[in-house]
């Protein structure tokens, strides 16, 4: 099955700075790759998605890159705001299966 | 359009008692998955459902855990026998039939206490 690693664990940023987070799977075969944010005693909620026949999507402060050679795929978010401060989740599906493999998480703190 | 619902939001149970956690998909979803998350942990996969089917249910441990989703009503994760280990924060989510993967969308989650 499918195997996702995500880094890194924790990640302080000063307010305004960009923040990037990474992660990597193990099967080829995967397709779609969605990123949530958790706020503390909240749902997982989508923030952004990338399927593997692009590259790069951007929404507003947000985007996200996807090397499918490479199999790893990244968070990038600029301009940070203290409600940016969440666990961030990255996943990817088993390709013909929908359930999610979801990474470790990364708490991201940003500092005002 | 309502989100993705779960009952009870927070449960306490004593070990030895059975827990029952419902989760109605949001209108139009006819797909049902559960994950299990652990404080400080990521989200773990429990098992995928259609109505009246389960499709995949290889992350549910092998005893005590079932779940269903009936052709009316929500969906049941059903948890027997209850023990300290299970204390964690089920989520629920749905998404769309269509061709592609979907967006899958989670619930408030039902935190279960054992006691």
């Amino acid at each position: 099955g499918e195997n996702v690693e995500q880094h890194p664990s924790t990640l302080s940023v000063q307010e305004g700075d960009s923040a990037v987070i990474k992660c990597t799977y193990s099967d080829s075969a995967s397709n779609y790759f969605p990123w949530y944010k958790q706020e503390l005693g909240k749902r997982p909620q989508l923030i952004i998605d990338i399927r593997s026949n692009v590259g790069e999507k951007k929404d507003q402060r947000i985007a996200v890159t996807l090397n499918k050679t490479a199999k790893h795929f990244s968070l990038h978010i600029t301009e940070t705001q203290p409600e940016d401060s969440a666990v961030y989740f990255c996943a990817a599906n088993d390709f013909g299966n929908e359930k999610l493999t979801f990474g470790t998480g990364t708490r991201l703190t940003i500092i005002p | 359009n309502a989100g993705v619902m779960q009952n009870p939001r927070h449960l306490v149970r004593r070990r030895g008692q059975e827990a029952r956690l419902r989760c109605s998909p949001m209108k139009g979803h006819s797909h049902v998955y559960w994950y299990r998350q652990l404080p400080e942990e990521g989200l773990k996969f429990m098992v995928y459902l259609q109505k009246e089917n389960i499709i995949d249910e290889s992350g549910m441990p092998k005893e005590r855990f079932s779940a269903e989703f009936p052709k009316e009503g929500p969906s049941i994760l059903r948890i027997q026998q209850v023990v300290r280990g299970d204390s964690a924060a089920y989520f629920c989510a749905s998404s769309r039939i269509t061709l592609l993967q979907e967006t899958q969308y989670f619930g408030p989650g039902t935190r279960l206490l054992v006691l």
